[in-house]
C-alpha cells in the first residue's frame, strides 16, 4: 500500500516565525510531488508542482525543496503571518499511474497573532 | 481566476436513495477527477476521467459508483444507492494536459466541495 506521510501532524507558531514540515513518500517509481494549501471551508489551493530531484520552488515567503532518491519534501514558511493558517497537503504521483494523486494527512498549521 | 465549480454545496440523503454531484471544471481542462474525504480522515482518489472514459478508479469506485460527462462541461458524480459510510466531503478536480513527455503542466484546481450527509 503506497502512504504519503507527513509531519508534525499539526503547529502552532508565532507571528513572525519561521517553520517547517515534512512530506515523506515512495521514492521508487517517482513521477510528481504536489503541495497544496487548504483553508477551512475553502478548496485546496496548489501551491508546488515538483518533478526533479533537487527541485527548488518558491512562491513568495514559502518555499519547497524535493529529495526523490531519499522519498521527503520540504515546505518553508519564512516569517509566518496569521494568514499562514491552514493545512498543508502533500500528495504524491508514480510514473505507472501518474493520474492517481495519494494524499498525505496534513499539516495543520495555526499562526497566532 | 478561472475557478471549478461543484452544486450542491451540502446535500442530505437518505440510505439508499441515489445522489447525482455536479462539477464544471475549468472549460480549457481535459483530466476530471473526483476525490472525497470522511471527516478526520485523508483526502482519497475516486476517479479520473480523460477523453470521456474513465482512465483510472479506486478500489473504493466500486459498482455503486459512476461518473458522467454528460454536456461537454459538466462532470458528474452518481452514487446509485447510498450508504451511512458514504456521508463525505466530495471534491471535484480538473487539471489541463499532460505534455507529451508526461511531464505535468500545473497543478489540479480544486472546487470547494459538496458535503453528502447520508442519514
Amino acid at each position: 500500500i503506497l502512504n504519503v506521510e507527513q509531519s508534525p501532524q499539526s503547529l502552532h507558531v508565532q507571528e513572525g516565525d519561521s517553520t517547517n514540515f515534512t512530506c515523506s513518500f515512495p521514492s521508487s517509481n517517482f513521477y510528481a510531488l504536489h503541495w497544496y494549501r487548504w483553508e477551512t471551508a475553502k478548496s485546496p489551493e496548489a501551491l508546488f508542482v515538483m518533478t526533479l530531484n533537487g527541485d527548488e520552488k518558491k512562491k513568495g515567503r514559502i518555499s519547497a525543496t524535493l529529495n526523490t532518491k531519499e522519498g521527503y519534501s520540504y515546505l518553508y514558511i519564512k516569517g509566518s503571518q496569521p494568514e499562514d493558517s491552514a493545512t498543508y497537503l502533500c500528495a504524491f504521483t508514480q510514473k505507472t499511474s501518474y493520474d492517481k494523486v495519494i494524499f498525505g494527512p496534513g499539516t495543520s498549521l495555526s499562526v497566532i497573532p | 481566476e478561472p475557478e471549478v465549480t461543484q452544486t450542491p454545496s451540502h446535500q442530505v440523503t437518505q440510505m439508499g436513495q441515489e445522489v447525482i454531484l455536479r462539477c464544471v471544471p475549468i472549460s480549457n481542462h481535459l483530466y476530471f477527477y473526483w476525490y472525497r474525504q470522511i471527516l478526520g480522515q485523508k483526502v482519497e482518489f475516486l476517479v479520473s476521467f480523460y477523453n470521456n472514459e474513465i482512465s483510472e478508479k479506486s478500489e473504493i469506485f466500486d459498482d455503486q459508483f459512476s461518473v458522467e460527462r454528460p454536456d461537454g462541461s459538466n462532470f458528474t458524480l452518481k452514487i446509485r444507492s447510498t450508504k451511512l459510510e458514504d456521508s463525505a466531503m466530495y471534491f471535484c478536480a480538473s487539471r489541463p494536459h499532460v505534455t507529451p513527455d508526461r511531464g505535468v503542466v500545473g497543478g489540479y484546481t480544486f472546487g470547494s466541495g459538496t458535503r453528502l450527509t447520508v442519514v
